[in-house]
């Protein structure tokens, strides 16, 4: 099947740097890849929407001068968070979609803002 | 507006069987799914509904009713490792997925 690799996995990183997550669809082409953010106990809240060679769609209320995505190619998508603070300690998770019925998840990156 | 609803928590007995139901108000459906996650863990694919019936998947069954606006997972014979959430999801008009909450499954010996 459909495989998204997500690197990394887990980073803590100090206040006011920068982190980046790479999200890679391995077999197939993903033309739309989604990034969600999960709190503790709480559900998936989806971020952004990327599209390949287009600026990504941002939801309501999601900095996106924070939160750069960018999707250079077919098979990559990355999110940097940029200046980072402890409250965007988080898990955040990247899905690729194959087909309009296909969605396949990455393992998901835990960051840890000190 | 968009609304998914599932329980928060539920708690079951090894080899018994349990059903989480999900209830739906979006616009447009395009098929509705269920998601496996361990905590700390990304969510895993279970099921797939876009026709009103029951798939059965094993242990898993997802069963859906459009016109209710209502899915229900199953799980029979209950395994420790089940203890999970089960996130129930709806592809909206524009293939765009809703999240529901998620139910906390809690399996006890």
């Amino acid at each position: 099947g459909a495989v998204v690799s997500q690197h990394p996995s887990r980073v803590i990183c100090k206040s006011g740097t920068s982190v980046k997550i790479e999200c890679r669809s391995l077999d197939f082409q993903a033309t739309t890849m989604f990034w969600y953010r999960q709190f503790p106990k709480q559900s998936l809240m989806l971020m952004a929407t990327s599209n390949e060679g287009s600026k990504a769609t941002y939801e309501q209320g999601v900095e996106k001068d924070k939160f750069l995505i960018n999707h250079a190619s077919l098979t990559l998508s990355t999110l940097t968070v940029t200046s980072a603070h402890p409250e965007d300690s988080s898990f955040y998770i990247c899905s690729a979609r194959e087909t309009d019925y296909g969605y396949t998840f990455g393992s998901g990156t835990r960051l840890t803002v000190v | 507006g968009q609304n998914i609803d599932q329980p928060t928590e539920m708690t079951a007995t090894e080899g018994a069987i349990v059903q989480i139901n999900c209830t739906y108000q979006t616009s447009g459906f395009n098929g509705l799914f269920w998601y496996q996650q361990h905590a700390g863990e990304a969510p895993t694919f279970l099921s797939y509904n876009v026709l009103d019936g029951l798939e059965e998947k094993g242990r898993f069954s997802s069963f859906l009713s459009r016109s209710k606006g209502y899915s229900y997972l199953l799980l029979k014979e209950l395994q420790m490792k089940d203890s999970a959430s089960y996130l129930c999801a709806v592809m909206d008009s524009n293939y765009q997925l809703i999240w529901g909450a998620g139910t906390k499954l809690i399996i006890k010996p």
